[in-house]
């Protein structure tokens, strides 16, 4: 089956810095991406779908600014944390549209990013 | 709007015993229903899916879930427990259809006692 490939699977960073998060799609070319976000005792939260060649498109209540995405080729979508702060410290996951899958069954997920900020 | 309830953020069966994870959801329009299973360190993999047709859905591994439409349900079930059935259950919603905007429940963590 299709995968997905994030990176990296866990970082510790000091409050203030940024961090990226890599998510891949190996063997298929994913036009659309997804970006979720889960805290501790909470559900997946979709925070942003990013779309190649184009402006990712934010659900409310997520800043841009602070989280900037990047679909700058088929196969790789990045997420990068700015001027990151304690209360970012979160599970982040991304979901990858396969569109020669079924139409039931085109969408994989990474296996996700656990981020602390200290 | 929709969401998800997942009742019960861990659950504990024996090995050979009935496994019940239960899902509730709201949606304006008729869902499209998922079960995602997520083992230690692996992504979220589909373990079965309900759009229309037969209420009754079988996935992968045993499992299987019931669209209950009065009961706004999608439990979880599989008849015998199996060590390697101990994992992270997430239950979803999707109105579209499309995996648009695709809404998830808590998660389940269940763990199988020998």
């Amino acid at each position: 089956g299709a995968v997905v490939s994030q990176h990296p699977s866990r970082v510790i960073c000091k409050s203030g810095t940024s961090v990226k998060i890599e998510c891949r799609s190996l063997d298929f070319q994913a036009t659309t991406m997804f970006w979720y976000r889960q805290f501790p005792k909470q559900s997946l939260m979709l925070m942003a779908t990013s779309n190649e060649g184009s402006k990712a498109t934010y659900e409310q209540g997520v800043e841009k600014d602070k989280f900037l995405i990047n679909h700058a080729s088929l196969t790789l979508s990045t997420l990068t944390v700015t001027s990151a702060h304690p209360e970012d410290s979160s599970f982040y996951i991304c979901s990858a549209r396969d569109p020669g899958q079924l139409a039931n069954e085109k969408l994989f997920f990474g296996s996700g990013t656990q981020l602390s900020v200290l | 709007a929709q969401s998800v309830t997942q009742l019960g953020s861990h659950v504990s069966v024996s090995e050979g015993a009935l496994v019940l994870l239960r899902c509730n959801y709201s949606s304006s329009v008729p869902p499209y229903l998922f079960w995602y299973v997520q083992y230690p360190n692996q992504g979220l993999q589909l373990l079965l899916k309900y759009t229309t047709g037969a209420t009754l859905v079988k996935g992968i591994n045993g499992f299987e879930a019931e669209f209950k439409k009065s009961e706004t349900s999608f439990h979880l079930t599989k008849p015998s427990a199996h060590m390697s059935d101990a994992a992270e259950y997430f239950c979803a919603v999707s109105e579209s259809g499309g995996y648009q905007k695709v809404t998830f429940g808590i998660g389940t963590k269940l763990q199988v006692i020998p």
